[in-house]
């Protein structure tokens, strides 16, 4: 299977704490994407980073990428209740039509 | 901009019956679609890649004459589960975009099959 990893499969913190989430892949991409899911609700996309980027933020979001091995990193800062989702990265691998290839998932639980 | 919608929502439907789900781009023309299916409490597993004007290409596993992939315009891609049964029951995804492009997901079609 192509699907990556991510860890914690999991994630318990209390608002205000950092929440961060870590996530594999197999292959050599185009680039990484972040996305969160609230319970059986549709996919909201939270950030993309290039294959030739190391770092990006967006809000409260720092997405890092490692390609030498193959791994991204989510941190969510200062986290809310409102944060509480599960949460997917998804790789767009190289030379494919842009489909994604999606973690696992980390779900997340914010207490107030 | 960069809209996809999914009709139905939600759907159930008797075991042995036909469902067929829409995925329409509204502002945009899309080359490609994707469809994405995802078990309760699992992640999102690709199930095929539409191309306007050509067959599906399925990803393995994935069996062509039971979920049949039409994309016969730039907007509209239908997928049909074709007598449904029970372990069909998931949330069916679509995303849409031009090939090789950022692809913008619609919300979602949930499947129950009794």
């Amino acid at each position: 299977s192509q699907q990556g990893e991510e860890d914690p499969q999991a994630l318990s913190i209390q608002e205000g704490e950092n929440a961060t989430m870590n996530c594999s892949y197999k292959t050599s991409i185009n680039n990484l994407q972040w996305y969160r899911q609230n319970s059986g609700r549709g996919l909201v996309h939270l950030i993309l980073i290039r294959s030739n980027e190391r770092e990006k933020h967006s809000g409260r979001l720092r997405v890092t990428l490692d390609t030498s091995k193959k791994s991204s990193s989510l941190l969510i800062t200062a986290s809310r209740a409102a944060d509480t989702a599960s949460y997917f990265c998804a790789t767009v691998p190289r030379g494919s039509q842009g489909n994604l290839i999606f973690g696992k998932g980390t779900k997340l639980s914010v207490k107030p | 901009g960069a809209v996809v919608s999914q009709h139905p929502s939600w759907v159930i439907c008797k075991s042995g019956t036909s469902v067929k789900i829409e995925c329409r781009s509204l502002d945009f023309q899309a080359t490609t679609m994707f469809w994405y299916r995802q078990f309760p409490k699992q992640s999102l597993m690709l199930m095929a890649t539409s191309n306007e004007g050509s067959k599906a290409t399925y990803e393995q596993g994935v069996e062509k004459d039971k979920f049949l992939i039409n994309h016969a315009s730039l907007t509209l891609s239908t997928l049909t589960v074709t007598s449904a049964h029970p372990e069909d029951s998931s949330f069916y995804i679509c995303s849409a975009g031009r090939t090789g492009e950022t692809q913008y997901f619609g919300p979602g079609t949930r499947l129950l099959v009794l």
